[in-house]
């Protein structure tokens, strides 16, 4: 299974700051995706991160809002710009399995709390 | 409209019963469906993917049908123990191009409580 570890894995920021979240994966893959998890709630996913072109955003989430790098295959950060208390959630980034493309591997998640 | 509904209510279930939680969608065409476990404070693991052409899959204690003419996957987890306590997702691609590795779209997830 592919290891990904996140950096912070939590933080406290202020609103109107802006927090980059890192992620990095012990092995090479085309794509990496970014989901956000609110409070109480399930994942919705926010873009898809490929290496070489530029994001692919969801429907309600733009990229002003949430710049993403790929500067390689083993890792991006997705930056949360201008925070608001509604910012809070977990982000997780995510890659496909190397064995099995359909399975899904996600990272620990990072904690953010805007106040 | 799109949908992805899971029971939101918890399951408590007393350990050895087998627990059972459903996932239905509506206006998709999945090539699989994928089942995953959450415990607080952590990412999704997954457990499970059933194609479109399988009605059953097993790993272990867990067992995935998969109905798509009624549009349903149940997810059952056998002589449930206390260490399967968890939130467990359901997921699909919600592409209509099936192709690997494309994103998933997650269920609310159904969180599980199995008392001693």
């Amino acid at each position: 299974s592919a290891v990904i570890s996140q950096k912070p894995s939590r933080d406290i920021c202020q609103r109107g700051t802006s927090l980059t979240i890192q992620c990095q994966v012990d092995s090479q893959v085309t794509m990496m995706f970014w989901y956000r998890q609110q409070p109480g709630q399930s994942l919705t996913l926010i873009a898809t991160a490929n290496q070489g072109s530029e994001a692919t955003y969801e429907s309600g989430f733009v990229i002003d809002k949430f710049p993403i790098s790929r500067p390689n295959l083993t890792f991006s950060t997705l930056t949360v710009s201008n925070m608001s208390p509604e910012d809070s959630s977990i982000y997780l980034c995510s890659v496909p399995s190397p064995f099995d493309y359909n399975e899904q591997f996600f990272g620990p998640g990072t904690r953010l709390t805007v106040l | 409209s799109q949908k992805i509904e899971q029971n939101s209510e918890a399951l408590n279930i007393q350990e050895g019963k087998t627990a059972t939680l459903t996932c239905n969608y509506t206006n998709y065409s999945p090539a699989y469906l994928q089942w995953y476990r959450q415990d607080p404070g952590r990412g999704p693991v997954f457990l499970l993917l059933i194609r479109e052409n399988e009605k059953e899959k097993r790993k272990e204690r867990l067992k995935v049908t998969f109905d798509t003419t009624l549009k349903q996957s149940l997810f059952h987890i056998t002589a449930s123990q206390p260490a399967d306590s968890a939130t467990y997702l359901c997921a699909l691609d919600p592409s209509p191009i099936k192709a690997a590795g494309n994103k998933l779209t997650f269920g609310g997830g159904t969180r599980v409580l199995v008392k001693p």
